[in-house]
């Protein structure tokens, strides 16, 4: 089973910083099988990334997400005050698991 | 459009048997490369992917529950079963289940449903 670690825990940004946050996996996967996704208190999470990098649909372009092998990255350009949430990772090359998330938090 | 609704009892009690429904609309499980997930998330924890059913009935379950986990389908009701046995309170969460094709991410997911195990 491929586990995957997510750093920072938390991030403290205000609205209009750039946010960066990070997936590591104990063993390598396959881009088109990584994705993340976003998830506000008292909701279903919602899929952002796919294939590493592709939006999913209605997902706009301040999100972005890049990587391999075992390192992949999300990236908001521009914090809006609705992107403040928990972001999780996923794979689905060796099973399926997440990551244990990132919480973007208001500074 | 797409939805996914989860149902089934919101109080278990310990070693009883759970038995939730994804009922859902917008696609068909007889549509090849199309499944259904169901995945889990103990209240402030990280989520927790449980099992998978496939348009062709292949199934697949996490390894540590694979035991006490069964995923079955009802094509004509567009409807996917989970049962989970022997209920601990550790298995208190809120259960989602999934539209995820083949080889894709987890794309459409339901709202969840929140299960306490206690006695």
């Amino acid at each position: 089973e491929t586990v995957l670690t997510q750093s920072p825990g938390t991030l403290s940004l205000s609205p209009g910083e750039r946010a960066t946050l990070s997936c590591r996996a104990s063993q390598s996967v396959r881009s088109s099988y990584f994705a993340w996704y976003q998830q506000k208190p008292g909701q279903a999470p919602r899929l952002l990334i796919y294939g590493t990098s592709s939006r999913a649909t209605g997902i706009p372009d301040r999100f972005s997400g890049s990587g391999s092998g075992t390192d992949f990255t999300l990236t908001i350009s521009r914090l809006e005050p609705e992107d403040f949430a928990v972001y999780y990772c996923q794979q689905h090359d060796n099973s399926w698991t997440f990551g244990q998330g990132t919480k973007v938090e208001i500074k | 459009q797409v939805t996914l609704r989860e149902s089934g009892p919101a109080l278990v009690k310990p070693t009883q048997t759970l038995t939730l429904t994804c009922t859902f609309s917008g696609f068909s499980l007889n549509t090849r490369a199309m499944c259904v997930s169901w995945i889990r998330q103990p209240p402030g924890k990280a989520l927790e992917w449980l099992a998978r059913i496939d348009w062709d009935d292949d199934k697949y379950y996490s390894p540590s529950l694979k035991t006490r986990l069964t995923v079955s389908k009802d094509t004509s009701k567009n409807q996917v079963v989970l049962t989970m046995t022997n209920m601990d309170p550790v298995d208190t969460a809120t259960y989602f289940c999934a539209r995820t094709p083949t080889g894709g991410p987890f794309d459409i997911w339901g709202q969840g449903t929140m299960v306490t195990v206690s006695s």
